[in-house]
């Protein structure tokens, strides 16, 4: 895998539902994985910055869990919520300077 | 909200003109980014700024230029636009203490300058 991949393009979920997402990279010169949650006409926001293979981070609903061997970072959202409706971005480190290279981004939707 | 702003929200150009947008990034932060997103697209990198100095460039011709100032806001310019210019341009701010972690350094978005180019 050359670029950063994300998986579904977009998501429709109802309220309640558990959902998640995939995200993969290149397994080679691994460095991090970002993920950030952009909701319409804000700014992205940051989730997670992973490292380690086998690494599971939490915030609240949301987890995410990291395999660097094979180049991929899965995104959970449990009991999801209208307020989780957001682009799910992930981006990964290449180069010398922190450029990050982002997927195309997992659009959710949550209804009632 | 992360504390980066960007001005303007949204302007409008027409083919060949020069527009400057601004970034203020987040107080405490040394390094500022620049993206354009283009519809469909992810955030692609132009280039990134650390203490005044452009450290990287992204796949980007020569008319897309930065400064980073003293205090570490910045400006990116883009000269001779062009149709394809049209898309949401965003800056993100990080606060780099050494080489080695920079990939590792969190950056923190503001909301975008939407430029269109008539």
């Amino acid at each position: 895998i050359l670029n950063v991949e994300q998986s579904p393009q977009s998501l429709h979920v109802q309220e309640g539902d558990s959902t998640n997402f995939t995200c993969s990279f290149p397994s080679s010169n691994f460095y991090a994985l970002h993920w950030y949650r952009w909701e319409t006409a804000k700014s992205p926001e940051a989730l997670f910055v992973m490292t380690l293979n086998g690494d599971e981070k939490k915030k609240g609903r949301i987890s995410a869990t990291l395999n660097t061997k094979e180049g991929y970072s899965y995104l959970y959202i449990k009991g999801s919520q209208p307020e989780d409706s957001a682009t799910y971005l992930c981006a990964s480190p290449t180069g010398t300077a922190s450029k990050l290279t982002f997927g195309t981004g997992t659009r959710l939707q949550v209804t009632l | 909200e992360t504390g980066v702003t960007q001005s303007p929200t949204h302007l409008i150009k027409t083919r060949g003109q020069q527009v400057t947008l601004r970034c203020s990034s987040q107080s405490g932060h040394n390094t500022v980014s620049w993206y354009q997103q283009a519809l469909g697209q992810g955030p692609q990198f132009i280039f990134q700024y650390y203490r005044e100095e452009e450290n990287g460039r992204g796949n980007f011709p020569p008319r897309f230029s930065g400064l980073q100032f003293p205090n570490y806001s910045s400006e990116l310019n883009v000269n001779a636009l062009e149709l394809d210019d049209s898309a949401l341009y965003l800056c993100a701010s990080s606060l780099a203490l050494g080489q080695a972690r920079r990939r590792t350094d969190t950056q923190y978005f503001g909301p975008g300058t939407r430029l269109t180019v008539l």
